[in-house]
């Protein structure tokens, strides 16, 4: 089953601009990570943030965890025709067989 | 170091067929996993194997098998195949655990089943 919802579920935006992409969980987590995934080949982890950080950065990216609201942004900064691809959150849960679990995707759309 | 490799990268199966994909992990990496991805149920988790035992495994009907040897080379096993068993097969690996390490993905196996 599926514990995260991303939204938007789709978005296309022109190169250089921010491209910002949200992640929802239903249960406590021990961490939750980013992946990207270039038209249905594997996937490529860009970042974990841990239940106990609160910001993270990497390069251009730059990832909130507020588990409070159960939620997670990642946020890309000069977006490239490079950064096009589907980017998925994936927690671990604290409980339960479940492992990585991700969430739908967002479809990410860089126009030059 | 080489990543994680899966073979064969894409297969064509029959209905009522078995199957057998396999992956190898980086070297040095003990726990692999097993993904599911379709374009309705997106990603899902099929099971985890560490040191030659399933430690972990999620919801999946007992077609669905794996095993991992000695060297964490790991394979899985898909009986009696339905159509709905087309998907993309993703394999991950880490270092000890696949609860608070990266994973790392494979390039999958995309199978086919008519």
């Amino acid at each position: 089953s599926q514990q995260g919802e991303e939204d938007p579920q789709a978005l296309s935006i022109q190169e250089g601009e921010n491209a910002t992409m949200n992640c929802s969980y239903k249960t406590s987590i021990n961490n939750l990570q980013w992946y990207r995934q270039n038209s249905g080949r594997g996937l490529v982890h860009l970042i974990l943030i841990r239940s106990n950080e609160r910001e993270k950065h990497s390069g251009r990216l730059r990832v909130t965890l507020d588990t409070s609201k159960k939620s997670s942004s990642l946020l890309i900064t000069a977006s490239r025709a490079a950064d096009t691809a589907s980017y998925f959150c994936a927690t671990v849960p604290i409980q339960g067989a479940q492992k990585l679990v991700f969430g739908q995707g967002t479809r990410l759309t860089i126009n030059p | 170091k080489a990543g994680v490799t899966q073979t064969p990268r894409y297969l064509i199966k029959t209905r009522g067929q078995q199957v057998t994909l396999s992956c190898s992990p980086i070297s040095g990496h003990r726990s692999v996993s097993w993904y599911q991805q379709t374009p309705g149920q997106g990603l899902q988790f099929l099971f985890e194997y560490f040191s030659e035992t399933q430690r972990n495994k999620g919801n999946f009907p007992g077609r669905f098998s794996g095993r991992q040897f000695s060297n964490s080379r790991s394979e899985m096993n898909v009986s009696t195949l339905e159509l709905g068993d087309s998907a993309l097969y993703l394999c991950a690996s880490s270092l000890v655990s696949n609860r608070g390490e990266t994973q790392y993905f494979g390039p999958g196996t995309r199978l086919l089943v008519l």
